[in-house]
């Protein structure tokens, strides 16, 4: 009954690999996001879905591509990849996505994270 | 570069209050502040969000000041469970568009000890 859950939850790769990782939430929640945590453990945004439309793709390189095959899912694909993509990336959930006051995240979006999948690339 | 800030580190013993500040000059106009709690090989999760003034729920109290450009997490009377990684995270506005920017604080390690 977890909430929001990813698979696999450790990864280890070659260099020049391609890998995909899954998310998966229960919580009917409409808005789902994936975020890079580093070594230093800065948490940055990647991407955000509303109801399977991509709405946030912050600076990331295109080797990676986020795909929503319903709202309930958000999968995260990563071509040709490089040590500095050696981090742990969590996916989360939000409620909804609102637009008051002209801001794309609405107001009082509480997120749920999964429980994160530590890439290892070699 | 607009970012948000907060202290790498903290200390403190069971049973004390501890306060963690949140810097923010650039928080956009309309969104909420929200602070996670992280504990180690597992994801954030919720712990207090508020808009202005000061909100408190059974675990935590959060202060904002009216300019809001700045929150403090208080976190009453500590014991060694609540040793973590806690990160506040606001929306940034990004001047000229109709969109901010989420962005989280670098985190704060408070080690609690006995």
């Amino acid at each position: 009954d977890t909430a929001v859950s990813q698979t696999p939850k450790y990864l280890v790769t070659q260099m020049g690999n391609d890998k995909s990782i899954k998310c998966e939430q229960n919580l009917g929640h409409d808005t789902m996001y994936w975020y890079k945590q580093d070594s230093k453990k800065f948490l940055k945004i990647m991407f955000s879905y509303n109801n399977k439309e991509l709405i946030i793709n912050e600076t990331v390189p295109n080797r990676f591509s986020p795909k929503s095959p319903d709202k309930a899912h958000l999968n995260l694909h990563i071509n040709s990849l490089e040590l500095g993509d050696s981090a742990v990336y969590f996916c989360a959930s939000s409620q909804s996505l609102g637009t008051s006051g002209g801001s794309v995240y609405g107001r009082g979006e509480t997120q749920y994270f999964g429980p994160g999948t530590r890439l290892l690339v070699l | 570069l607009a970012k948000t800030t907060q202290p790498i580190s903290m200390d403190s013993y069971e049973g004390q209050e501890v306060n963690i500040t949140c810097s923010h000059n650039n928080i956009a106009t309309n969104d909420y502040i929200t602070w996670y709690q992280q504990f180690p090989s597992q994801g954030p999760r919720f712990i207090i969000q508020g808009y202005k003034t000061k909100v408190t729920n059974e675990v935590a109290s959060l202060f904002i000041p009216a300019d809001r450009k700045s929150s403090t997490l208080s976190l009453p009377r500590v014991s060694l469970s609540d040793t973590a990684v806690y990160y506040c995270l606001v929306v940034i506005a990004a001047g000229g568009t109709s969109y901010g920017k989420l962005t989280f604080g670098q985190g704060t390690i408070l080690t609690v000890h006995p």
